[in-house]
């Protein structure tokens, strides 16, 4: 079945630093991948998506390429902020509207000024 | 752009009390909306998949008439913890899937459930 696997946290980096989260899929077909952030106490928001290959997703600095050669999916930004501090998950779905999404088990990322 | 509302944001109720938990989609229509339980620090595990006009799929393992899912329009759902009791705590989360096909799901803020 599918499945997501992403690098364990924490994460702990200075402001400025650069940042890679790895996120690896296992999947048939051809899926759409995301990247969601959760901030404490908050819900999830989507943060970028790629719905086929070597789309780039980005925001707010933030970018992942969908590289199906490799499955993966690797969160990246060039300088991180101390208000990047949250939980990320990457995760995939079907195209079908009533796909589920499949989440990895989240990376918590933790920014130091 | 879209936006999902999930109410309530926190609610802390005694043993034995069933609680309602409401999720909407503001400015689009779902067809299908889905309910996910998170537990501190863990992934979000999905719960059952809300269909509009029929019954609640859920997953391995979730009992149906403990967690009861009812959408009642292309716009709400709702999950209902029935008899809550300690062990049901827990941070849920609903999201919905704009009918669009290739678009993703919008989540809602959570809702998080204290049974005393």
């Amino acid at each position: 079945g599918n499945s997501v696997t992403q690098m364990e946290g924490p994460v702990t980096l200075s402001e400025e630093a650069f940042l890679t989260i790895n996120c690896t899929y296992t999947a048939t077909g051809y899926p759409s991948l995301f990247w969601y952030v959760q901030y404490p106490g908050e819900g999830l928001q989507l943060l970028l998506k790629a719905t086929k290959a070597d789309d780039k997703g980005s925001n707010k600095g933030f970018e992942a390429t969908y590289r199906k050669e490799t499955t993966s999916f690797h969160l990246e930004k060039g300088s991180v902020q101390v208000s990047d501090s949250a939980v990320y998950f990457c995760a995939l779905s079907g195209r079908n509207r009533d796909d589920k999404i499949i989440f990895g088990k989240g990376t918590r990322l933790h920014i130091l000024p | 752009g879209a936006v999902v509302s999930q109410h309530p944001s926190w609610v802390i109720c005694k043993s034995g009390t069933s609680v309602k938990i409401e999720c909407r989609s503001l400015d689009f229509q779902a067809t299908t909306m889905f309910w996910y339980r998170q537990f501190p620090k863990q992934s979000l595990m999905l719960m059952a998949t809300s269909n509009e006009g029929s019954k609640a799929t859920y997953e391995q393992g979730v009992e149906k008439d403990k967690f009861l899912i009812n959408h009642a329009s292309l716009t709400l759902s709702t999950l209902t913890v029935t008899s809550a009791h300690p062990e049901d705590s827990s941070f849920y989360i609903c999201s919905a899937r704009d009918i669009t096909v290739n678009q993703p799901q919008h989540f809602g803020d959570g809702t998080r459930l204290s049974i005393l």
